[in-house]
């Protein structure tokens, strides 16, 4: 069962760096590690993925276990816009009653 | 680009009243296309996905319904609407063929309130 776990919530201090954790202790050998952020009233969007390797983007950074048991989204300067609910999730489809998306990781920044 | 329209924006119904939710999409063939319902502070249920025209993939039971007339649109109905229909509605896609690695887009949501 691809599911992940995450903190309920985190908080940081603008313009400092945020690691946000993600466990998924029976992920796959062909699972992708997706990062998504959803602002207040608005459907998600996409942050970051990857599949092994370390990856960064204009965004973030995602730093992947060498197990790939868990990941680190990692965002360099928080800022009050990325105050967001953050998904880490493995699938887009699930057979069965499961939540694609868990709750996720409710990020507050501040001021 | 692609683009993703998703309408309306919000909705009052009552008990028992019929719904038809529509989501479209620019800019892509036959994507992916998928629909959440997200209840209040909690995440996202997949409620239906769809690779083709026709192809519907339905992962709760329940009194909703979902039907793709066309390659790039995705409609969520019900016939008679229940007080725990209300939620917040996703409509998403992805790129075909992308496997496990295709990101997803997603709407803007409808806010449904069910009275």
């Amino acid at each position: 069962d691809a599911k992940t776990t995450q903190p309920n919530s985190m908080e940081s201090n603008e313009e400092e760096p945020v690691h946000l954790p993600c466990n998924h202790s029976t992920i796959s050998g062909t699972d992708y590690i997706h990062w998504y952020r959803q602002l207040p009233s608005q459907g998600p969007e996409y942050v970051i993925h990857g599949l092994t390797s370390n990856v960064n983007n204009r965004m973030a950074s995602l730093a992947i276990a060498e197990d790939r048991k868990s990941s680190t989204l990692i965002l360099h300067r928080a800022t009050l816009r990325d105050a967001a609910v953050y998904y880490c999730i493995l699938r887009f489809t699930y057979y069965g009653q499961n939540f694609v998306f868990g709750p996720g990781t409710r990020l507050s920044v501040l001021p | 680009s692609q683009t993703i329209h998703q309408w309306p924006a919000t909705l009052v119904q009552p008990v028992g009243s019929p719904l038809s939710l529509e989501c479209t999409v620019e800019g892509t063939s036959n994507p992916n296309l998928y629909w959440y319902r997200q209840a209040a502070g909690r995440g996202l249920q997949l409620l239906f996905y769809s690779v083709g025209i026709g192809q519907i993939s339905s992962e709760v039971p329940q009194n909703l319904s979902a039907s793709r007339p066309q390659d790039r649109q995705f409609i969520l109905s019900s016939k008679k609407l229940l007080l725990s229909d209300s939620g917040f509605y996703l409509c998403a896609w992805r790129a075909p063929n992308r496997g496990r690695f295709g990101r997803a887009f997603f709407g803007q949501g409808t806010r449904l309130t069910v009275v």
